[in-house]
């Protein structure tokens, strides 16, 4: 069955250090792979994702992930943190029936 | 400029009250979905639909029906509502492509407490 796991359920990063979010799948095909944000109180929105290519791909925010086949992840990075970025960030993956398969979730704290 | 709307935004229940969570989308899009967000456990995908006429089984249908009559609205409604039914709920939309891509956008949430 398909799968996301996304290990860290809490990460705490100050402002302006670089930040990398885990997140391992498990998939039987080449798989859809999708970094969502939610903020506080609000709905998701998609960061960017990953269909097929380049393994390495941009998204909105200054974000970035990297597909990594061979480690079954999808990282989620971003070089410097702004206080704003603070929120909780959701992993997905399609399914070979379609549906978006999320993982648990990690909440970013940033310190001033 | 209004996406998906979804009403009421909190509402609170006692065990064995019925209820229905509206959810509009204004993008014409063919996919939309019903999610339950708790703590610990991401989101699990209720219902969806792929079409007006056209609904399917998530992850945890049970307790819940769905009906889609138009592109536009897709409800959500609870026959019969019990505590384990407590959680944020989102509805999202997609174009028809969206089950195989996953590219939603997503209501600003429901948050629903059974007493």
């Amino acid at each position: 069955a398909q799968s996301v796991t996304q290990p860290d359920i809490h990460i705490t990063v100050s402002e302006g250090a670089s930040l990398e979010l885990r997140c391992n799948y498990s998939y039987g095909a080449t798989p859809y792979l999708f970094w969502y944000v939610q903020s506080p109180g609000q709905g998701l929105q998609l960061l960017l994702k990953y269909f097929s290519g380049d393994t390495l791909v941009q998204g909105i925010k200054g974000f970035e992930a990297e597909f990594k086949r061979s480690q079954s992840s999808f990282n989620l990075r971003k070089p410097s943190v702004h206080w704003s970025d603070a929120a909780e960030y959701f992993c997905a993956v399609s399914s070979n029936t379609g549906k978006l398969i999320f993982g648990q979730g990690t909440t970013l704290q940033v310190k001033p | 400029n209004a996406g998906v709307t979804q009403t009421p935004k909190f509402q609170v229940l006692k065990t064995g009250q019925s209820m229905t969570l509206q959810c509009a989308q204004d993008m014409n899009h063919e996919y939309m979905s019903w999610y339950r967000q708790d703590p610990g456990m991401g989101l699990r995908l209720i219902h969806y639909s792929v079409g007006a006429g056209i609904t399917d089984q998530g992850e945890v249908p049970n307790g819940y029906n769905v009906s889609r009559s138009t592109t536009e609205d897709f409800p959500l409604r609870l026959l019969s509502a019990a505590p384990s039914q407590t959680s944020v709920y989102f509805c999202a939309s997609g174009l028809a492509g969206a089950m195989g891509t996953g590219e939603l956008f997503f209501g600003e949430g429901s948050r629903l407490t059974v007493l």
